[in-house]
């Protein structure tokens, strides 16, 4: 099947910096990628959507400027945290996928611990 | 808004046991119902889905039949392999952006 990466797998930073995680579709075009966010023992929650060539839209009570989306190709998007404090640490996914909802692939997920 | 829920773990069975992993949902219309998998150290994979009422979905052994009248998609299986150690999430298409809205998983440990 379709497979998806996710980059770095982990990261530990210090509160302020930046992060940027990277998120690739392998051997498919995705024409739409999602970003979630999960917290332990909680569900996955959707951040934002990401289409390729135009603007991220974020789920209501997700900061758009702490959370910069780019999706400048049909096989990256990448997520960076700005500023980040120790609340942004958490384990955040991609997903991507084309029109049919079965055809959502799954990256493996970015642990970031913020300190 | 739509949700699911499904039963919190951890759940540990010694193998060959019968699994059941419980699953209800509210949505306003008709979603498609799915059973996600996440290996250790793996991305979450598709395990099987149902796209309307009555339909049952199955794969690798795992069975899962929609509800509507239960608004339920239990998770099933009836004899489980250490290999099928990992967490499990329930979730339904219902999201605003056609994402996906998840449970909160249910992490199965079969012990040999």
């Amino acid at each position: 099947g379709a497979v998806v990466s996710q980059h770095p797998s982990w990261v530990i930073c210090k509160s302020g910096t930046s992060v940027k995680i990277e998120c690739r579709s392998l051997d498919f075009q995705a024409t739409t990628m999602f970003w979630y966010r999960q917290f332990p023992k909680q569900s996955l929650m959707l951040m934002a959507t990401s289409n390729e060539g135009s603007k991220a839209t974020y789920e209501q009570g997700v900061e758009k400027d702490k959370f910069l989306i780019n999706h400048a190709s049909l096989t990256l998007s990448t997520l960076t945290v700005t500023s980040a404090h120790p609340e942004d640490s958490s384990f955040y996914i991609c997903s991507a996928g084309g029109g049919s909802l079965d055809t959502q692939y799954f990256g493996p997920g970015t642990r970031l611990t913020v300190l | 808004g739509d949700s699911v829920t499904q039963m919190e773990g951890p759940v540990t069975l010694s193998e060959e046991a019968f699994l059941t992993i419980n699953c209800t949902y509210t949505a306003t219309g008709y979603p498609s119902l799915f059973w996600y998998v996440q290996y250790p150290g793996e991305g979450l994979q598709l395990l099987l889905k149902a796209t309307k009422a009555d339909d049952k979905g199955s794969n690798k052994g795992f069975e899962a039949t929609y509800r509507k009248e239960t608004t339920s998609f239990h998770l099933e299986k009836g004899s489980v392999q250490v290999s099928d150690s990992a967490v499990y999430f329930c979730a339904l298409s219902g999201g605003s952006q056609g994402n996906l809205i998840f449970g909160k998983g249910t992490k199965l440990s079969v012990k040999p």
